[in-house]
């Protein structure tokens, strides 16, 4: 019964080959977000959709895109991952808005060789 | 800016001794303010939030707005208590911002 779902749990890219990381959600929550976290840091907010409107965090890196096709379903694409990139991806939901509980997803490890 | 600072990294206890994790925080406005947990291999989740002022698996924490202040604390401290706890502000209509997190591993 996970409510926060992200696939895969690892990813292993090559540098500068793009990768996408999935988010998939039971709850029907409008809100969707993608966190970063690297090791010994706090999870840093990449951007998130409320509903379908999108919203970048001002020092998020063109680099990093994302895609919400429907209420279910977000994606995370890293058009050119660096070895910078490798961190926990984390998925997050909240119900209507920012001040409803954020509901995480097990996260995914990127690893960029 | 907002910001969250939580002290410590790393806070051994032994069984059964009193808790605090440290949570200072910068906001001018009225944040509101959270205590989110991380168990080993399990998702992050809420633990409480200062509005419900609730006792959850035995941990509180109270808001202090003088001193800017949102420490978690527990009487006394269970082996399964040992986790990732990461404090977290949010204020007005932003989404959240945390701190570092702090481990806690409670020796029995």
């Amino acid at each position: 019964d996970a409510m926060v779902i992200q696939n895969p749990r690892y990813q292993v890219t090559q540098f500068g080959k793009p990768v996408t990381l999935s988010c998939s959600q039971t709850l029907n929550h409008n809100v969707m977000y993608w966190y970063q976290q690297k090791s010994s840091q706090a999870p840093k907010l990449l951007f998130h959709y409320y509903d379908k409107d999108f919203n970048n965090e001002a020092d998020t890196p063109d680099n990093f895109q994302s895609r919400r096709p429907n209420t279910s379903f977000c994606f995370l694409d890293i058009r050119s991952p660096g070895l910078g990139d490798a961190a926990m991806y984390l998925c997050a939901t909240s119900r209507v808005g920012y001040q409803e509980t954020q509901y995480f997803g097990p996260g995914t490890r990127l690893l960029v060789l | 800016a907002q910001r969250v600072t939580q002290p410590e990294k790393l806070l051994s206890v032994f069984k059964g001794a009193p808790v605090e994790l440290k949570c200072n925080y910068s906001y001018s406005g009225s944040p509101e303010l959270f205590w989110y947990v991380q168990y080993s291999r399990q998702r992050l989740q809420l633990l409480l939030r200062h509005i419900s002022r609730e006792s959850i698996k035995g941990f509180t924490a109270d808001l202090n707005k003088g001193e800017t202040s949102f420490h978690l604390k527990k009487p006394f401290a269970q082996e399964e208590d040992s986790a990732m706890y990461y404090c977290a502000l949010r204020s007005g209509n932003t989404p959240l911002v945390f701190g570092k997190g702090t481990r806690l591993s409670v020796i029995a």
